[in-house]
């Protein structure tokens, strides 16, 4: 079975500095997606970055990178230059592509609650 | 602008009562998720449906079940509440075709307490 582990529940940064999160996954398909979720106090659940397993280049969006290592079974966040904004729980997530049959079932860590301090 | 709806932002209950969580997508999306979480937990599955009156099983069923009589509509039910189900309850969905699957929407989340 597939399971996503974030070894870090919380963290903390300086505004305008950066900071990595970790998550680690193990799984036997070879071709899955791996995601970043950030859910502010508001608790919306929003998509900050995603990777097909597939493709080699490590996905950016703006401030948001991940360094994605497949032989390692790694997947961490980067945000830089820290906003105020970012302060959130992250949760890392799993899609294979033929879980239980069904049409996209994430599976998710713990999270990390990430704190961004003026 | 895309949307998932949850009937409700909080609700109390008392244990034994029937509980209803309902939760309304405005895309034409064919899957939806039903996911709770706990503090130190994450996000568990709980049910999903690809399809009208189709439902799966997620990771801890127990003490739930669904229903999905149309499309857009897929309901959470809580036959006897207890406290263990004390809980943020999420809604999300998805499309089934293209790049759409791998994408989830959420609703904002219902804080059920049970006492």
């Amino acid at each position: 079975a597939q399971t996503v582990t974030q070894s870090q529940p919380e963290m903390s940064v300086q505004e305008a500095e950066t900071v990595t999160l970790s998550c680690t996954y193990d799984t036997s398909e070879n071709n899955y997606y791996l995601f970043w979720y950030k859910q502010p106090p508001s608790r919306q659940m929003i998509l900050v970055i995603r990777q097909e397993a597939y493709k080699q280049q490590n996905a950016t969006e703006n401030r948001f990178s991940v360094n994605f290592q497949k032989a390692a079974k790694s997947f961490s966040l980067k945000i830089s230059d820290s906003q105020l904004g970012d302060t959130a729980m992250y949760f890392c997530a799993f899609m294979g592509e033929n879980y239980g049959g069904s049409q996209g079932n994430l599976i998710f860590g713990k999270g990390t609650k990430l704190s961004v301090k003026p | 602008d895309v949307k998932v709806t949850q009937s409700s932002r909080y609700l109390v209950k008392r244990t034994g009562e029937k509980v209803f969580l309902e939760c309304v997508q405005d895309m034409d999306h064919e899957n939806m998720f039903w996911y709770r979480q706990d503090p130190g937990l994450g996000l568990r599955l709980i049910y999903f449906s690809y399809d009208v009156k189709m439902k799966e099983k997620g990771d801890i069923p127990e003490g739930y079940s669904v229903s999905r009589e149309k499309k857009e509509r897929f309901s959470l039910i809580l036959e006897s509440a207890s406290t263990n189900q004390t809980s943020m309850y999420l809604c999300a969905s998805s499309s089934e075709t293209g790049e759409g699957r791998e994408k989830l929407f959420f609703g904002s989340g219902t804080q059920l307490s049970v006492l």
